[in-house]
């Protein structure tokens, strides 16, 4: 079954603590995506990466960092510089960057402080 | 700046009716959208796109709407269920290629039995 899978489901983070939100995908998918989304709010893009070994930064890419070693898998570490991390966080992949095509998202992971 | 927005946060819908939600855009190079539901603690689900150069794209009870003049498009859903109960968003996509899609903040549906 082709989709996407984030983990942990839920995941507290301490003070002072950096934590990585898992991304994966087996849809073969070249382009992959990171959002947070807040309450009333609109998707807001943390990073984008086109293809394996090249990222960009998104419009909220301050406290985040990301990698993408493997085309499969887009890793999210929320670092300690980010001062208000509660959210629920979104992955998302597209097929390419060339042609118009939805974004499929995962089911997300929420991120609380302890 | 660019936006894409939706007219109302709540619809509420008897079931069996058909509903209609609104999503404008402020940006006249936009030229794709795609409508996602999302579900309490899920991620958002694709439902149907439309590229600019067509009025209305229509798929399995939905139909997608767009109207470029006033840059509005809407997400009609034909005989609501229960199971239609979500928060619907657009998004659009600016420029041939672009990276950044930009999301209203959604309507929320409520069916009502």
């Amino acid at each position: 079954d082709g989709g996407i899978t984030q983990s942990p489901k839920y995941l507290f983070r301490k003070e002072g603590q950096n934590v990585t939100l898992s991304c994966e995908q087996n849809l073969n998918h070249d382009a992959m995506y990171w959002y947070r989304q807040d309450p009333g709010q609109g998707l807001r893009l943390i990073y984008y990466s086109q293809i394996v070994n090249d990222f960009q930064k998104g419009d909220i890419a301050e406290g985040y960092s990301v990698s993408r070693e493997k085309k499969e898998s887009f890793p999210l570490t929320v670092t300690s510089a980010q001062k208000n991390p509660t959210a629920f966080y979104l992955c998302a992949s597209r097929q390419d960057t060339v042609s118009n095509q939805p974004q499929h998202f995962g089911d997300g992971t929420r991120l609380s402080i302890l | 700046g660019e936006s894409v927005g939706l007219h109302l946060p709540t619809l509420s819908v008897q079931e069996g009716d058909n509903s209609i939600i609104n999503c404008a855009y402020s940006n006249s190079a936009s030229d794709y959208f795609i409508w996602y539901k999302q579900e309490s603690g899920k991620g958002p689900q694709f439902i149907i796109d439309i590229r600019s150069n067509m009025d209305k794209r229509q798929g399995q009870r939905v139909t997608v709407l767009l109207n470029k003049t006033v840059k509005h498009l809407s997400l009609q859903i034909a005989a609501t269920q229960p199971g239609d109960s979500a928060v619907y968003f657009c998004a659009g996509l600016s420029n041939f290629g672009n990276e950044k899609l930009t999301f209203g903040t959604g309507t929320r549906l409520t069916i009502i039995p």
